[in-house]
């Protein structure tokens, strides 16, 4: 059984404020790590899927990093907007197939 | 391009009722998924089809769930008969055979047992 953590569980943090969020996957047959960004009552929305150890991806203010050989990854936001506000998954395959998901972290950002 | 289509968006059922949720996949996405994403838990995958042939459902509770896929496109996921701890989001998402790319998510199907 293929074990995604992620943390902290939820955050509240103030508009501007800068946050990071942690995945820890297992570090053998890694194939790929999938972080979505899902506000309630919309589709999951592709963030970054990343392959290769020391992969840094950046869109917009979000960035995250990868690190296969310890087995996690961290999505990074600067200067949060409220708009913001979301559940963060990070998902993890063996193969090109099914993704196991961590649990998510929720973020508010207060206006 | 014309996302993952899934309807309905809300069902509340009571207990032991039937209920089918139905998935349009992006056009030309071999793989299709269902996820249920219970309150609090993350997205927990139930079946994985590849064109018209089931590749995973060693999640799925076959006593009470199935799925199909049939002619390789759109898919129905039913439950028969539901239970209150069936509550959940119910995501279908669709990808190219490799997956790397990510998947596409569709906006999911809320359901409540009551």
């Amino acid at each position: 059984i293929l074990n995604v953590e992620q943390s902290p569980q939820s955050l509240h943090v103030q508009e501007g404020d800068s946050t990071n969020f942690t995945c820890s996957f297992p570090s053998s047959n890694f194939y790929a790590l999938h972080w979505y960004r899902w506000e309630t009552a919309k589709s999951p929305e592709a963030l970054f899927v990343m392959t290769l150890n020391g992969d840094e991806k950046k869109k917009g203010r979000i960035s995250a990093t990868l690190n296969t050989k310890e087995g996690y990854s961290y999505l990074y936001i600067k200067g949060s907007q409220p708009e913001d506000s979301a559940t963060y998954l990070c998902a993890f395959s063996t193969s090109g197939s099914r993704l196991t998901f961590g649990e998510g972290t929720q973020l508010t950002v207060n206006p | 391009e014309a996302g993952v289509a899934q309807s309905p968006r809300y069902k509340i059922i009571e207990k032991r009722q039937s209920v089918a949720f139905w998935c349009n996949p992006i056009s030309g996405h071999a793989t299709l998924y269902w996820y249920q994403q219970i309150l609090g838990q993350g997205p927990k995958l139930l079946i994985q089809f590849q064109n018209n042939g089931v590749v995973d459902d060693s999640q799925l509770p076959k006593d009470r769930f199935s799925a199909e896929r049939l002619k390789g496109v759109d898919s129905t996921l039913k439950i028969q008969p539901a239970k209150l701890e069936d509550s959940a989001v119910y995501l279908c998402a669709s990808s190219s055979l490799t997956g790397r790319g990510g998947y596409t998510f569709g906006s999911g199907t809320r359901l409540t047992v009551v």
